[in-house]
C-alpha cells in the first residue's frame, strides 16, 4: 500500500470549511484513497473513499488530483463534533487486505 | 450499513489474569477480521488477521501464544489476552472488511493493574 503524508495538526473555525490534505505520490493504479476519522477513545469511522474521480457524500467531499498523487478531504461546514484525528489511507481494497494507519491529522474545530 | 459490535467497551483486570474481547458482525458475514492495538497518542497498529475456520496470521512482534484469536463462526471473532501485564494496557479495536470497505468496532479499553 502506498505511504501517505499528512500534516500533524490543523485548526478550523466552527462553521468554516476544513480542508485536509494528503500526499500519496507512490499510489498505484488499483489503489483507492480512503479517509477515516477517529474521535477520542472510539473506533475509526468511515468518511469517504475514491479511486480517481472526485466524490461527495453526506459527510464530506474528496478531491483527488488528476495525477492521483495527492487528495484533499473537505468538511464543508465544520462543527465542534468534527474534532478528531483524520486518517488518509491508500489500499487496493481487497477483502483479504487490511488498512495500514499512519499518524493522521489532528483536526481541532474551535468555536 | 455494516455494523461490527465489540464488547466489552472497557475492562480492568489484575496482572496474570486473562481477558476476552468479542467482535461480532451484526448484519453480514465476515470471513476475515482484523485486530488492532492503539497506545495513547499513537496510531492503530495491526496485531493480527483473523480468518474464519483457520489459524490467525500475526504481525511481526506479536506473540501468538499471548494474544489468542478464535474465529469459529462467520460472525464472531474473539481476542483473548492471556496472562495480562500492565504493559498490555491499551485500546484494542477489531475491524471487518465488506465489499472493499472496512467497518470498525467501537474498541475496548483494557487496563491491567
Amino acid at each position: 500500500d502506498a505511504k501517505t503524508t499528512q500534516p500533524t495538526s490543523m485548526d478550523c473555525a466552527e462553521g468554516r470549511a476544513a480542508n485536509l490534505p494528503c500526499n500519496h505520490s507512490t499510489i498505484s493504479g488499483n489503489e483507492y484513497v480512503y479517509w477515516y476519522r477517529q474521535i477520542h477513545s472510539q473506533g475509526p469511522q468511515y468518511i469517504i473513499h475514491g479511486l480517481k474521480n472526485n466524490e461527495t457524500n453526506e459527510m464530506a467531499s474528496l478531491i483527488i488530483t488528476e495525477d492521483r498523487k495527492s487528495s484533499t478531504l473537505i468538511l464543508p461546514h465544520a462543527t465542534l463534533r468534527d474534532t478528531a484525528v483524520y486518517y488518509c489511507i491508500c489500499t487496493d481494497g481487497g477483502s483479504q487486505g487490511n488498512l495500514i494507519f499512519g499518524k493522521g491529522t489532528k483536526l481541532s474545530v474551535k468555536p | 450499513g455494516a455494523v461490527v459490535s465489540q464488547h466489552p467497551s472497557w475492562v480492568i483486570c489484575k496482572s496474570g489474569t486473562s481477558v476476552k474481547i468479542e467482535c461480532r458482525s451484526l448484519d453480514f458475514q465476515a470471513t476475515t477480521m482484523f485486530w488492532y492495538r492503539q497506545f495513547p497518542k499513537q496510531s492503530l497498529m495491526l496485531m493480527a488477521t483473523s480468518n474464519e475456520g483457520s489459524k490467525a496470521t500475526y504481525e511481526q512482534g506479536v506473540e501468538k501464544d499471548k494474544f489468542l484469536i478464535n474465529h469459529a463462526s462467520l460472525t464472531l471473532s474473539t481476542l483473548t489476552v492471556t496472562s495480562a501485564h500492565p504493559e498490555d494496557s491499551s485500546f484494542y479495536i477489531c475491524s471487518a472488511s465488506l465489499r472493499g470497505g472496512y467497518t470498525f468496532g467501537s474498541g475496548t479499553r483494557l487496563t491491567v493493574v
